[in-house]
Formats: structure tokens, C-alpha cells, sequence
């Protein structure tokens, strides 16, 4: 079975533009969790979705947003990038997101902003 | 405010030493405790905790969790040089639906020969 896959692996921007970040979960996984990490800050939650649906949400501002497709794919977007947007962008899969599923991690994309 | 707590933030020892890692948690309304190992990107799933003082055993690493003292440590006995990792720990707050966790910093695990 394909792990979840992460597109682009790498990407360098520039302040104040924006940015699409792709996520493949694994076959079958509805659920679909971003996380940022950065050396200050370690992981952080983003968003999860579910079903098309955003049902959780962490301490981030506006400029980050997500979506979800019917095939389970889920892009993020950052708009108006800045300097501490520079960062591995993680994405998770786990079957439907319930409590005792194991969530598994795809290889993440390096954001680098310039 | 939420938080997890990982100690040492770093950790340097020779193959064949036994490690403990240490994780304190406060989180609103508990629900779990689960532990990663991150070698260079995606963290890997280790174990999740839920109930107190009940040790979960895989090879060499064990894990048990203190939710009377908030706290989760992880063993690795007789260690060796595939064990240098980052180790996070994580917890997943009951009062959020579906998959947020609120990860620790990491324990830098080196492991010379």
C-alpha cells in the first residue's frame, strides 16, 4: 500500500507570495491533518479534514487555508507569505480521524521564504 | 494554555546504553499520549498511551503513562546506532474532534558506536 505522499518535496518563495502545498493520503484514509515544523516551535497543528470538511482547526492565522477533495486529496494554501512561514509542511492520514487511529506522516514539503 | 514538555532536549550515549526520554504534559481533558520517532522526515508512529500505568513493549523501546502526575516516559534499552532520531511525543486533547495533537519540542536522540 502507498504511503502518503507530499508534492512539492521543496519550494522556495518569495515575501508576499503565495503558495499550494499538495497532500496524497493513503488509499481508503478520509481523514487529513496539516502540521507546520519549525526549529522555535517544533509541530504544529494546523487543520484537519474530513469528508470534504474542515473539522478542526489550530492557533494559525487566516492566511493559511485547506481544502479537501472527494478522492481525499487535500491542498493548503498560504497567501502573503512571510519570512517565518519558512518551514516543513507535514501532512497525516488515519482511516476516519477517531480516537486510537494511528495517524501516519507523509515526507513533508521544505518551505523556504526568502 | 495547552502544552507538552520534553526532556532533555538532547541526548548523546554509546551503543549499548539504556535511554529514558521524559514527556510532561498539561492538556485540557486528556485523551491520549502517543510517542514518534522523526530520522529525517516523516515521524514514525511508536505507541499511544491512554490508560495509566500500563506499559506498551516494541523490541527494545517501552513507553508507560502517569496521568495522576501528567507524565510519559519513554525506554530504549541496549541502543543502537538505528535509534539517533528526533523522539516527539504528542497528546491528543478529548475536546478536539478528529486528529489535532499538540506536540512536544523533540528529544535529539545520538547514539555513537
Amino acid at each position: 500500500k502507498a504511503g502518503v505522499t507530499q508534492t512539492p518535496r521543496y519550494l522556495i518563495k518569495t515575501r508576499g507570495q503565495q503558495v499550494t502545498l499538495s497532500c496524497s493520503p493513503i488509499s481508503g484514509h478520509r481523514s487529513v491533518s496539516w502540521y507546520q515544523q519549525t526549529p522555535g516551535q517544533g509541530l504544529q497543528f494546523l487543520f484537519e479534514y474530513f469528508s470534504e470538511t474542515q473539522r478542526n482547526k489550530g492557533n494559525f492565522p487566516g492566511r493559511f487555508s485547506g481544502r479537501q477533495f472527494s478522492n481525499s486529496r487535500s491542498e493548503m494554501n498560504v497567501s502573503t507569505l512571510e519570512l517565518g512561514d519558512s518551514a516543513l509542511y507535514l501532512c497525516a492520514s488515519s482511516l476516519r480521524g477517531y480516537f486510537g487511529e494511528t495517524q501516519y506522516f507523509g515526507p513533508g514539503t521544505r518551505l523556504l521564504v526568502l | 494554555e495547552d502544552k507538552v514538555v520534553q526532556s532533555p532536549l538532547s541526548l548523546v550515549v554509546h551503543e549499548g546504553d539504556t535511554v529514558t526520554l521524559n514527556c510532561s504534559y498539561e492538556v485540557t481533558n486528556f485523551r491520549s499520549l502517543l510517542w514518534y520517532k522523526q530520522e529525517k522526515k516523516a515521524p514514525t508512529f511508536l505507541f499511544m498511551l491512554t490508560s495509566s500505568g500500563i506499559e506498551k513493549k516494541s523490541g527494545r523501546l517501552s513507553s508507560i503513562l502517569d496521568k495522576k502526575e501528567l507524565f510519559s516516559i519513554l525506554n530504549i534499552t541496549a541502543t543502537q546506532t538505528g535509534d539517533s532520531a528526533v523522539y516527539l511525543c504528542a497528546v491528543g486533547p478529548a475536546n478536539q474532534a478528529g486528529t489535532a495533537l499538540i506536540f512536544g519540542k523533540g528529544t535529539t536522540l545520538s547514539v555513537s558506536s
